[in-house]
């Protein structure tokens, strides 16, 4: 089955500041790469995803990058905002077969005013 | 984007009983999935639910413990059995909707007492 490796576990950012987090998979056959984004109380809310066929992706402030080659991907946060303080989690899957999705460990991100 | 509608959303079970979670979809949608999340962890994928078979559950998850229903394409059952402490958690209905995006419940937060 598929292995997923997320870091950090926590981030702490100043407001205005970027944040990363990585997703690091195993199963060479996933294809559907989404983050979610999930606050304290709430379902998980699909924030970004990216197909293998795509290297990038940006959604204003939000961007995902994708290296399929070292089966990694990647979450970008520009000009953090304190609505952005959430847990993170990666979700990597396979279109065909199983479709289910995968979640990292999570990324608590917190941003400091 | 689909609607997914859960039921609880909140409960206390004494422990050795058994509730059932319901999750209603506004549109047909061919996979349903149920996961668990325990108190500040990630989200496990406990079985998926397609209309007409039997559920395919994941490792560590049994049909005795967990027994699915999925009558139709807008509709599932999740009941956890002979409840423990242990069983205290969120679980969360989820569909494939809209191609490849997969959408959560508010999900239903159980505690066992």
């Amino acid at each position: 089955g598929e292995n997923v490796e997320q870091h950090p576990s926590t981030l702490s950012v100043q407001e205005g500041d970027s944040a990363v987090i990585k997703c690091t998979y195993s199963d060479s056959a996933s294809n559907y790469f989404p983050w979610y984004k999930q606050e304290l109380g709430k379902r998980p809310q699909l924030i970004i995803d990216i197909r293998s066929n795509v290297g990038e992706k940006k959604d204003q402030r939000i961007a995902v990058t994708l290296n399929k080659t070292a089966k990694h991907f990647s979450l970008h946060i520009t000009e953090t905002q304190p609505e952005d303080s959430a847990v993170y989690f990666c979700a990597p899957r396979e279109d065909t077969g199983r479709r289910a999705l995968t979640f990292g460990s999570g990324t608590r991100l917190q941003v400091q005013p | 984007s689909a609607v997914i509608s859960q039921k609880p959303s909140r409960d206390i079970c004494q422990r050795g009983t058994s509730l059932t979670i319901q999750c209603q979809v506004d549109s047909q949608v061919t996979m349903m999935f149920w996961y668990r999340q325990q108190p500040g962890q990630s989200l496990t994928l406990i079985a998926t639910a397609n209309q007409g078979s039997e559920a395919t559950y994941e490792s560590g998850f049994v049909i005795d413990k967990f027994p699915i229903s999925r009558p139709n394409l807008t509709f599932s059952t999740l009941t956890v059995s002979n409840m423990s402490p242990e069983d205290s958690s969120i679980y969360l209905c989820s569909v494939e909707s809209d191609g490849n995006t997969i959408y959560f419940g508010e999900g239903s937060w159980l505690t066992v007492v």
